[in-house]
């Protein structure tokens, strides 16, 4: 299976800051890759596809870049619904693998 | 707007089967695949299997083969069977929708989940 780093684990951050969060896979997804918010008590919600593509309806201060095994989410200005864990996942291959996620807490 | 309501027992007895279903609403069931996801403090988010329409499936060899998914398109439902509970399937476990998509030059389709289920608790203790 592939496996999927985040860091930082945690991060304390203020509203209106620039933060990026990183994902490392353990071998090369080109750009497969997935981002999630999960919000405490609720389900996952897609940010982020193929690594830099946005979901509908996703605001544009989130962005995803990165290839083969080094992947970033930047958030460029937070807001404080913002405030939430972050995951990676990878859609390369299967199975499909999450990172264990990034909390974004103030 | 596409939803998925889920259901299903809460409180398992270690070697009993966790049955879970999920209806899709507002939507579409054809040209998707549908996932079963699991999450829990040990194991985070943690990938069970897929369905698409016709039935075919793909499931988390971790799961040692204790894993059966179905569908009935005819109520847009799918659903989850997984068998010999023990404390370690102790987890929330979400439906969604997978979404693939071919792009122009890749080899291979991406797959996201877009829309998700709120979540089942399951707890297994005797």
């Amino acid at each position: 299976d592939i496996q999927m780093t985040q860091s930082p684990a945690s991060l304390s951050a203020s509203v209106g800051d620039r933060v990026t969060l990183t994902c490392r896979a353990s071998q090369d997804i080109s750009n497969y890759l997935n981002w999630y918010q999960q919000r405490p008590g609720k389900a996952p919600k897609l940010l982020i596809y193929a690594a830099s593509s946005f979901h509908s309806g996703v605001p544009s201060r989130f962005s995803g870049s990165g290839s083969g095994t080094h992947f970033t989410l930047t958030i460029s200005s937070l807001q404080p619904e913002d405030f939430a864990t972050y995951y990676c996942q990878q859609s390369f291959s299967t199975p499909p693998t999450f990172g264990g996620g990034t909390n974004v807490e103030i | 707007q596409v939803q998925i309501q889920q259901w299903g027992a809460g409180l398992l007895k270690p070697s009993e089967t966790l049955s879970l279903t999920c209806t899709v609403y507002g939507g579409s069931f054809s040209g998707y695949l549908w996932s079963w996801i699991r999450q829990s403090p040990e194991k985070g988010l943690q990938w069970i299997g897929d369905i698409n329409e016709n039935g075919s499936t793909n499931d988390n060899p971790s799961l040692e083969s204790r894993v059966t998914i179905s569908i009935d398109t005819s109520k847009n439902q799918f659903s989850l069977n997984l068998g010999s509970v023990t404390a370690a399937d102790t987890a929330v476990y979400y439906c969604a929708r997978v979404r693939v998509w071919y792009q122009t030059g890749h080899m291979y389709p991406y797959y996201y989940r877009d829309v998700w289920g709120i979540g089942t608790t399951v707890t297994v203790s005797s």
